[in-house]
């Protein structure tokens, strides 16, 4: 199984940016990393991916390490709609399909 | 696009009953998964099919369970008897593999399962 480091829990005050950390030391040359994330009540979203060079979109950024052994999601702004639980992922290659959902990290985003 | 649709959202059966969830992935997606998510055990891949056809039904926790594709737009999941211990809530994703993409998956609203 692929499998992924991440704190259990972490706390941010609304405006301010949050980063959010994934060990992934396991993970083969062709694996993306893959962040998604699971709103109260709501089945998972994309959030991004990447796979050796750092990536934006309108969601969040992602910082990788260059050995590829970790990397960091961040959130710029935090809003209380980003509370959520957020899932890191290393997946693709010849398991295309195969997302292994760890317990991921519960974002509390303070008003 | 509406999205994945999954059908019931919420069931409340009594073990030993057949349950059927129901989902239609989006239009052009060749790829369907089925995840099971309880607080135990989180968020499970069950089965997933490429272009109709299962490819990996490895996570489908015994017989009781079976999945079909009949079609490009529908797919269900039968768990048939139920027993409480089923009771989670099933999500069903879609995603579709041009060239170069990867494994962006798109989840439905799940279905919540109880079993009594």
């Amino acid at each position: 199984d692929a499998k992924t480091t991440q704190p259990n829990s972490m706390e941010s005050n609304e405006e301010e940016p949050v980063h959010l950390p994934c060990n992934h030391s396991t993970i083969s040359g062709t694996d993306y990393i893959h962040w998604y994330r699971q709103l109260p009540s709501q089945g998972p979203e994309y959030v991004i991916h990447g796979l050796t060079s750092n990536v934006n979109n309108r969601m969040a950024s992602l910082a990788i390490a260059e050995d590829r052994k970790s990397s960091t999601l961040i959130l710029h702004r935090a809003t209380l709609r980003d509370a959520a639980v957020y899932y890191c992922i290393h997946a693709g290659g010849t398991s295309y399909g195969k997302l292994t959902f760890g317990q991921g990290t519960i974002l509390t985003v303070h008003p | 696009d509406a999205g994945v649709i999954q059908s019931p959202r919420h069931e409340v059966t009594e073990m030993g009953q057949e349950v059927t969830l129901r989902c239609k992935p989006i239009s052009g997606h060749d790829y369907l998964f089925w995840y099971r998510q309880t607080m135990m055990r989180g968020l499970e891949l069950l089965i997933y099919f490429n272009n109709n056809v299962p490819i990996d039904d490895s996570g489908m926790p015994e017989d009781r369970f079976s999945a079909k594709m009949p079609n490009a737009s529908f797919s269900t999941l039968k768990i048939q008897p139920s027993e409480p211990r089923d009771s989670a809530v099933y999500f069903c994703a879609s995603s579709s593999r041009k060239t170069g993409s990867t494994d962006t998956q798109y989840f439905g609203p799940g279905t919540r399962l109880t079993v009594l």
